[in-house]
């Protein structure tokens, strides 16, 4: 069965620690994107990797880190230079065929709240 | 002016009403346009997609694009309860690094 696994669903951070966001997919999508969604808004682009050991800063990445070392996996670190973490975090993915961030994937997200 | 502009509703319609669901753009230089719904707490999922202009048919569900009126919608015939959710407008540019802008989303719920 095919799709993104985001986990954990909820997260909580204790100030000055940073935390890892994991998204793991079996499409074998190439692209996959980390976006940022608060009560009432869109979403916005934090980070995107169109290919392995490659990735590109989204609208919004100041405080956040990624890696790429495989295809399937594109976790998320939340550093403690983000002042205001607490959001719904969503992982998509897509083939290379489109925008950058259209997901035609999307992981259930991951709620990260601050203690 | 935002890039992309969405009714901010909630919207509330009785079972077996048609749905018009909109949004409007300033970029001229948008050609995809999307359409995601999201239920509560989840991950978006993918509606609908048209590149450029005219209507797109799925079901019960239809996308315009007005690109003259820089204007998209997205309609629901017959609607549901289950089609109680956020529906979230997306739209981009083309070109190899054009990235997709939101709408900040608009909750239906769609009464028995």
């Amino acid at each position: 069965d095919g799709g993104i696994t985001q986990s954990p669903k909820y997260l909580f951070r204790k100030e000055g620690q940073n935390v890892t966001l994991s998204c793991e997919q079996n499409l074998n999508h190439d692209a996959m994107y980390w976006y940022r969604q608060d009560p009432g808004q869109g979403l916005r682009l934090i980070y995107y990797s169109q290919i392995v050991n490659d990735f590109q800063k989204g609208d919004i990445a100041e405080g956040y880190s990624v890696s790429r070392e495989k295809k399937e996996s594109f976790p998320l670190t939340v550093t403690s230079a983000q002042k205001n973490p607490t959001a719904f975090y969503l992982c998509a993915s897509s083939r290379n065929s489109g925008p950058v961030g259209w997901g035609d994937a999307f992981g259930s997200g991951t709620q990260l709240s601050v203690l | 002016q935002k890039e992309v502009e969405q009714d901010p509703g909630p919207l509330s319609v009785p079972e077996g009403a048609i749905v018009s669901l909109n949004c409007t753009y300033s970029n001229s230089a948008f050609q995809y346009f999307m359409w995601y719904r999201q239920y509560s707490r989840k991950g978006p999922e993918l509606l609908m997609y048209t590149y450029s202009s005219g209507n797109k048919e799925d079901g019960r569900f239809t996308a315009q694009v007005d690109k003259s009126s820089k204007y998209i919608s997205l309609f629901i015939r017959d609607s549901q309860p289950s089609d109680s959710a956020t529906y979230l407008c997306a739209m981009s540019a083309s070109g190899a690094n054009s990235k997709l802008t939101f709408g900040k989303g608009i909750t239906l719920s769609v009464r028995p």
